[in-house]
């Protein structure tokens, strides 16, 4: 299967910078996923890369280096509201996968402090 | 609005007994997913469908079932095969095309407990 890593918690102070890495190991790699996901309630989604690069929307940022396997979530000027888990997701249409599928990692729990 | 729906939110079963978790998306996507998600595990693949009438096994399909008879319906259910039923259980749709469009749409979930 794919390999999808990222830090199980991470913590900050309100109005502060915090990046969420992630690092793959797939066959086939056609695009990366990050969704936010509060307590209880259905992942939302946040952004995607699939050339590398940054992508900026807003508070938040994603970047992407295919060549290694590597990308971050940057969240800015933090708000308690961002405490939620933060899931990074890679679409593998290499040999073995299924056509459209997402491989999830296992979610990096922020928790922001005031 | 477009969306997916779940049903129940809350859920209980008795040990020994089946029950089928409904989801339900007016987004016109082919391709709906099952999940299962366990507190420090992630999201885990139970089933999956890319056309009517036709569904995959994931990666922990054991003791669970489900069918695709409309393009608009995918239930997932539970057997008394399953022996550790409790979790979170997320159904998730897509276009089955590549590009920003092919992530998921999720369902609020239904959380399952056995009693």
């Amino acid at each position: 299967g794919q390999n999808i890593d990222q830090p199980t918690e991470m913590t900050a102070t309100e109005g502060a910078i915090v990046q969420i890495n992630c690092t793959y190991q797939t066959s086939g790699f056609n695009g990366l996923f990050w969704y936010q996901q509060h307590a209880g309630e259905a992942p939302t989604f946040l952004s995607y890369n699939v050339l590398d690069g940054l992508e900026e929307k807003g508070r938040f940022s994603s970047f992407l280096s295919r060549s290694k396997g590597y990308s971050y979530l940057l969240l800015k000027e933090l708000q308690m509201k961002d405490s939620a888990s933060y899931l990074c997701a890679v679409r593998d249409h290499g040999r073995g996968s299924t056509l459209g599928r997402l491989y999830f990692g296992r979610g990096t729990q922020l928790t922001v402090w005031p | 609005d477009g969306g997916i729906t779940q049903s129940p939110k809350y859920l209980f079963r008795k040990e020994g007994q089946n029950v089928t978790l409904s989801c339900e998306q007016n987004l016109n996507h082919d391709a709906m997913y099952w999940y299962r998600q366990d507190p420090g595990q992630g999201l885990r693949l139970i089933y999956y469908s890319q056309i009517v009438n036709d569904f995959q096994k994931g990666d922990i399909a054991e003791g669970y079932s489900v069918s695709r008879e409309k393009k608009e319906s995918f239930p997932l259910t539970v057997t008394s095969a399953q022996k550790n039923p409790t979790a979170f259980y997320l159904c998730a749709s897509s276009i089955t095309g590549q590009g920003i469009l092919g992530g998921y749409t999720f369902g609020s979930g239904t959380r399952l407990t056995v009693v």
